[in-house]
Formats: structure tokens, sequence, C-alpha cells
């Protein structure tokens, strides 16, 4: 799997817009791009994935560069509940049995 | 209903004793995993596992092993524990192919004494 890079912790306001960064310079044509998180002792939740469209879910989206070497997750209104870990990750879109590699993450935290 | 759920959600045992984690999921997914958060938080892929094929981490001990009764289960058991077998260990299972989207349980916290 290509890697991620992403920056290690990222505030933002209640209420605001979260726009968490990922470069993926290395990623190849038929690898899409993942965002899971993981909120405090839970298990990772997947939030949305995309190859080369803009995306859009009830929880977030997600926009990708026209040469697919970065991506911005967009939550756009954060709440106290947003607060967790994003993984960025890419991968080919049939990978087989081999899962997800996950790397550090973004800690977001959501000030009141 | 739970789509993937674990058991023990806790685990205290000793060093040198065997233990099992449970994994049940009723997605239908054909294929599950095992992931080990360790407590610098990195999640590791430690098994995935379908009805055809188990793909082994090499880093896992083979300490480690999974055992799956049937598509809806896989438990992983763990011989011998050692000190730094103290982790979360997450379940999770995929559709067939991998499509990407995993379905994780809460996890199990093991500590080893």
């Amino acid at each position: 799997d290509a890697k991620t890079t992403q920056p290690p912790s990222m505030d933002c306001a209640e209420g605001r817009a979260a726009n968490l960064p990922c470069n993926h310079s290395t990623i190849s044509g038929n690898e899409y791009v993942y965002w899971y998180r993981q909120i405090h002792s839970q298990g990772p939740q997947y939030i949305i994935h995309g190859l080369k469209n803009n995306e859009t879910n009830e929880m977030a989206s997600l926009i990708i560069t026209e040469d697919r070497k970065s991506s911005t997750l967009i939550l756009p209104h954060a709440t106290l509940r947003d607060t967790a870990v994003y993984y960025c990750i890419v991968r080919p879109p049939r990978g087989g049995a081999d899962g997800l590699t996950f790397g550090k993450g973004t800690h977001l935290i959501i000030q009141p | 209903d739970t789509a993937v759920s674990q058991t023990p959600k806790y685990l205290v045992t000793q060093m040198g004793n065997d233990k099992s984690i449970k994994c049940e999921q009723n997605l239908g997914h054909d294929t599950m995993y095992w992931y080990k958060q360790d407590s610098k938080k990195f999640l590791k892929i430690m098994f995935s596992y379908n009805n055809k094929e188990l793909i082994i981490n090499e880093t896992v001990p083979n300490r480690f092993s999974p055992k799956s009764p049937d598509k809806a289960h896989l438990n992983l058991h763990i011989n011998s524990l050692e000190l730094g077998d103290s982790a979360v260990y997450f379940c999770a299972s995929s559709q067939a192919g991998g499509a990407g989207e995993l379905f994780f349980g809460e996890g199990s916290r093991l500590t080893v004494l």
C-alpha cells in the first residue's frame, strides 16, 4: 500500500468545519483513498472513500486533488463527539484478504 | 444487533497462560481479521482469513493462532502469554475481495501480569 502522511494533531472549534489533510504522493492509479476514525476506546469506524471524484456522505466529504497526490477530509459541522484519531489509508479496490494498513493518523480535538 | 462482537472485553491473566478471544460477525462477510493495538496506539494487522485462505503477518509469533469454526467466527488463541502481548485486540470483517470497508468490533483489552 502507498504511504500516507498526516499531521499528528489538529484542533477545531465546535460547530466549525474540520479539514483534515492527507498526502499520498506515491498513490497508484487504481488505489482508493479511505478514511477511518477511532474514537477513544472504540474500534475504528469507516467514514468514506474515493478514487478520483469528490465524495460526500452523511458523515463527511472527501476532496481529492486532480493529481491524486493529496486529499482532505471535511467534517462540515464538527461536534465534540468527532474528537478522535483519523486515519487516511490508500489501497487497491480489491486488495484481497490483506485488510488495511493503518498509519499514525491525525488526532483531531474538537474544542467547545 | 452488534455487527462484530468480541468476548471478553477485558481479560487479565498471568504470564505463561493460554487464552482465547472470540469474535463473531452477523454481516454475512466472508473475510475476517485480527488487529493488535499496542500501548503506543499503533494498529497492526495480525491475520486475515476467509474460507479459502489464511494470511499471516510474518511478524506475529506462532504462539498466536486464529481458528475459524465457520465463516461467522474467527477466534484468536494465544499460548504462553508474555508481558508484551498486553494490548487491545480488534476483530474486523469485510466482504470477500477486501473492498476496503472493514467493520470493527469494540476490542478486547488483554493485560498480562
